[in-house]
């Protein structure tokens, strides 16, 4: 069964420190990779996306993730964590193929960033 | 930017209603989606139309219906409300294509009393 999978629940981190949160996939072929963050009473917002090419994407506020093809990882990192990072992050694939509509999401990672 | 706008952030409904969330875009997308979110569970596809009149289920479509008579509007209906129906609902949309990203509206918190 195709999946994503976000093993933390929650991260904590100090303002200023690196943040990593991770997201591992299962799908066929070669997927779409997507992350969305989701701050409080609010609907998802775009941060980035990897399609082909660089391993290295960089997205919105500072975020980049980094697609490992042989790990089947797509993590999403910030060099310096904000206070105002603190949200609930989605990571999503989309399939290659057939049923390209299907996004199939994480369970979500909440990000805390203390001062 | 585009703007998807779901017509109520808090709806309260009684048990056996019959329950209507409006969602509408304004950057003529041909895809247009609902989803449920549910702590630990993450983003579960109800239902999604990439045309209008058009419409697929998705994973966890039991208990509802959706119509899209208009491109720019999609509906989701609840047939006869239930609370293990409590949750919230994002509506979506995105361009036709593969590597397009999807925009979401604000979120309706349905709770089924």
């Amino acid at each position: 069964a195709q999946s994503v999978a976000q093993p933390e629940d929650q991260v904590n981190v100090a303002e200023g420190n690196p943040l990593t949160v991770k997201c591992t996939y299962s799908v066929s072929g070669n997927p779409y990779l997507f992350w969305y963050v989701q701050y409080p009473n609010r609907g998802l917002q775009f941060l980035l996306k990897y399609i082909t090419g660089d391993n290295l994407v960089k997205g919105s506020y500072g975020f980049e993730a980094e697609f490992n093809k042989s790990q089947t990882s797509f993590h999403l990192k910030k060099p310096s964590a904000l206070v105002s990072d603190s949200a609930l992050y989605f990571c999503a694939v989309r399939p290659f193929g057939g049923g390209y509509n299907k996004l199939i999401f994480g369970a979500g990672t909440r990000l805390a960033v203390h001062p | 930017d585009v703007k998807v706008t779901q017509s109520s952030r808090y709806l309260v409904k009684r048990t056996g209603e019959k329950v209507f969330l409006e969602c509408v875009q304004d950057m003529d997308h041909e895809n247009m989606f609902w989803y449920r979110q549910d702590p630990g569970l993450g983003l579960r596809l109800i239902y999604f139309s990439y045309d209008v009149k058009m419409k697929e289920k998705g994973d966890i479509p039991e208990g509802y219906s959706v119509s899209r008579e208009k491109k720019e509007r999609f509906s989701l209906i609840l047939e006869s409300a239930s609370t293990n129906q409590t949750s919230m609902y994002l509506c979506a949309s995105r361009e036709q294509g593969p590597n397009t990203e999807a925009f979401f509206g604000q979120g309706t918190r349905l709770t089924v009393v």
